[in-house]
């Protein structure tokens, strides 16, 4: 599995917009990158994913990089409630059944 | 979207005894289920992967004849921690595919 690299933390004001990076240099053609979240105590729940143009969606948007070795989620605004563990997970376009491996991802604070 | 949904949020047992936990996907059908442990302040760590009509598939290190996968529907897969001990207190996560990753709550066992 193509290997992805994260903060392991970080922190962020509230309602301020946070940028969570990730390195994933050994991304192959083929990979979709994924973010997950993780709030405490709960599984994790899907964020977004994207291939290589910039995404958006209710939750966040995704910025990848041009040559695609690294990405960044975007919270525009976040609250208390963003206060999470963000994974970043490639996985294959044609991944079908294939298991997600997580990485140690980003615990992200919210300071009020 | 797709949910899955994970019975019991939590349990305490004492040492010696069996827990069952069931992972059912409610809105979508799912051959393949997940199924994950998580230390504290850790990662997400992949058990195993259970196949709808036959065996599961358990990664390195992964005691299978402890930890028994059952998945007998294309809705519902079981793991039954068998004569549980306290090294096995965790955080048990079970995970289907439906286009993108989706996770149930969790249980929290603790075995005492």
């Amino acid at each position: 599995d193509a290997k992805t690299t994260q903060p392991n933390s970080m922190e962020s004001n509230e309602e301020e917009p946070v940028h969570l990076p990730c390195n994933h240099s050994t991304i192959s053609g083929t990979d979709y990158i994924h973010w997950y979240r993780q709030l405490p105590s709960q599984g994790p729940e899907y964020v977004i994913h994207g291939l290589t143009s910039n995404v958006n969606n209710r939750m966040a948007s995704l910025a990848i990089a041009e040559d695609r070795k690294s990405s960044t989620l975007i919270l525009h605004r976040a609250t208390l409630r963003d206060a999470a563990v963000y994974y970043c997970i490639l996985r294959p376009i044609h991944f079908g059944n294939e298991k997600l491996t997580f990485g140690t991802g980003t615990r992200l604070t919210i300071i009020p | 979207g797709a949910v899955v949904s994970q019975h019991p949020s939590r349990v305490i047992c004492k040492s010696g005894t069996s827990v069952k936990i069931e992972c059912r996907s409610l809105d979508f059908q799912a051959t393949t289920m997940f199924w994950y442990r998580q230390f504290p302040k850790k990662s997400l760590m992949l058990m195993a992967t259970s196949n709808e009509g036959s065996k599961a598939t358990y990664e390195q290190g992964v005691e299978k004849d402890k930890f028994l996968i059952n998945h007998a529907s294309l809705t519902l897969s079981t793991l039954t921690v068998t004569s549980a001990h306290p090294e096995d207190s965790s955080f048990y996560i079970c995970s289907a595919i439906d286009g993108v990753g989706t996770f149930g709550s969790g249980t929290r066992l603790t075995v005492v």
